[in-house]
């Protein structure tokens, strides 16, 4: 069985200020983390996945997550938001004997202020 | 350009009535899948097929049914026998690994008239 939260439905930062979108899972086995931003009345796009090796991985626009063993996380971050970064966040996980499928969490907005 | 087409962006459906929701790749996935989206729930998957003429059901499945006749194509059918279709519906495909990213189309919202 898998499942991963997003404890914060919403996340409201500054223009220029860092952000965090948290992410815990639970897996049975080693995970694959994934984060997805979706736009209004558009499907989800891909920003940045965690397979195995570094614990930090970097993605699109700018994009960073840290996986954490220990404490099963995988925040994502960005050191500094845009405006336009203003979206619905999805973290994901999935494991190697699930035939690909994820499981999503139930999203946090992200809303940056001018 | 490659990437995934759902048709149509709107639908509506009548009481008693099937509707099929269209989804074309031509990003030579062999993996496809259905989710729903409601507000504050995230995705929930329906369908997902990993090889042509070949598909099972994800979490959600009553009330929907697919076919997998062609690589390309996964069309959704919206039965009658479901009875909350209202949502927004998203198709996506993967080369099928479970360390590759899904990739989506751009959604069909269903309302009912």
């Amino acid at each position: 069985a898998q499942s991963v939260a997003q404890p914060e439905d919403q996340v409201n930062v500054a223009e220029g200020n860092p952000l965090t979108v948290k992410c815990t899972y639970s897996v049975s086995g080693n995970p694959y983390l994934f984060w997805y931003v979706q736009y209004p009345n558009r499907g989800l796009q891909f920003l940045l996945k965690y397979i195995t090796g570094d614990n930090l991985v970097k993605g699109s626009y700018g994009f960073e997550a840290e996986f954490n063993k220990s404490q099963t996380s995988f925040h994502l971050k960005k050191p500094s938001a845009l405006v336009s970064d203003s979206a619905l966040y999805f973290c994901a996980v999935s494991y190697n004997t699930n035939a690909g499928k994820s499981t999503f969490g139930d999203g946090t907005t992200l809303t940056v202020k001018p | 350009d490659g990437g995934i087409t759902q048709s149509p962006k709107y639908l509506f459906r009548k009481e008693g009535q099937n509707v099929t929701l269209s989804c074309e790749q031509n990003l030579n996935h062999d993996a496809m899948y259905w989710y729903r989206q409601d507000p504050g729930q995230g995705l929930r998957l329906i369908y997902y097929s990993q090889i042509v003429n070949d598909f099972q059901k994800g979490d959600i499945a009553e009330g929907y049914s697919v076919s997998r006749e062609k690589k390309e194509s996964f069309p959704l059918t919206v039965t009658s026998a479901q009875k909350n279709p209202t949502a927004f519906y998203l198709c996506a495909s993967s080369k099928g690994q479970s360390n590759q990213p899904q990739h989506f189309g751009d959604g069909t919202r269903l309302s009912i008239l």
